[in-house]
């Protein structure tokens, strides 16, 4: 069975350009997460996708938004890069919304630097 | 809201020695806690998970957690380590009904010298 995957693996921009990352869940899951990993600060939560519709964000600002298709891939975008978002961004997916077992899926991330 | 400390940001140990890696949470209702793994370059790929019952929780590769709720904390253990046990250590917390995310801590670094 596929685990998820994101494209692409890296992605290197300037600022003030826009940046586009792509995710396919697991098969079957229907939740997608989003997570900056940024050097030194840990995972941080950005979005939540369920059924197709944003059910929560983490504190980051417009500029970072997304979306989930009905085959339940998911996009983020980011707009008028700033050199901080330099990060690798982590998608995982759940079998569930409502993480009733708790367990996150996670792909092998994808390394965006802006210069 | 929940929250995960992780108190030490690099932890390097000997091959074969024991090793214990910390971490506490923060929350007012009763929760899940998972200790996630990342090695060089790769995506977190899940250790163990507590959501209910025995505190002592065996996981993957030699490693077990104990929850300990009287002290809020969920810390990772090894009796003895390998070379191939570099990677940073993620703990996470998310609240056990009605869950939106999961929360990590900063993460542990384990360094393993020969």
């Amino acid at each position: 069975e596929a685990g998820v995957t994101q494209s692409p693996t890296h992605l290197i921009k300037t600022r003030g350009q826009q940046a586009t990352l792509r995710c396919s869940p697991i098969s079957g899951h229907t939740s997608v997460y989003w997570y900056q990993q940024a050097l030194g600060l840990g995972l941080q939560f950005l979005l939540w996708y369920d059924e197709g519709e944003e059910r929560n964000r983490g504190n980051f600002p417009p500029r970072f938004s997304g979306r989930q298709f009905p085959n339940y891939s998911s996009e983020l975008n980011v707009n008028a890069l700033e050199l901080e978002d330099s990060a690798l961004y982590l998608c995982a997916s759940s079998l569930d919304g409502a993480l009733n077992t708790g367990e996150l899926f996670f792909g092998e991330g994808s390394r965006l630097t802006v210069l | 809201a929940q929250s995960v400390t992780q108190l030490d940001s690099q932890v390097p140990v000997f091959e074969e020695a024991p090793v214990e890696l910390r971490c506490n949470y923060s929350s007012s209702v009763s929760v899940y806690l998972f200790w996630y793994v990342q090695y060089p370059n790769q995506g977190l790929q899940l250790l163990l998970k507590y959501l209910s019952g025995s505190t002592l929780v065996k996981g993957i590769n030699g490693f077990e957690a104990e929850f300990n709720k009287s002290q809020t904390s969920f810390h990772l253990r090894k009796p003895s380590v390998h070379i191939s046990d570099t990677a940073e250590y993620f703990c996470a917390v998310t609240r056990s009904w009605g869950a939106q995310k999961l929360v990590f801590g900063q993460g542990t670094r384990l360094t393993i010298n020969p």
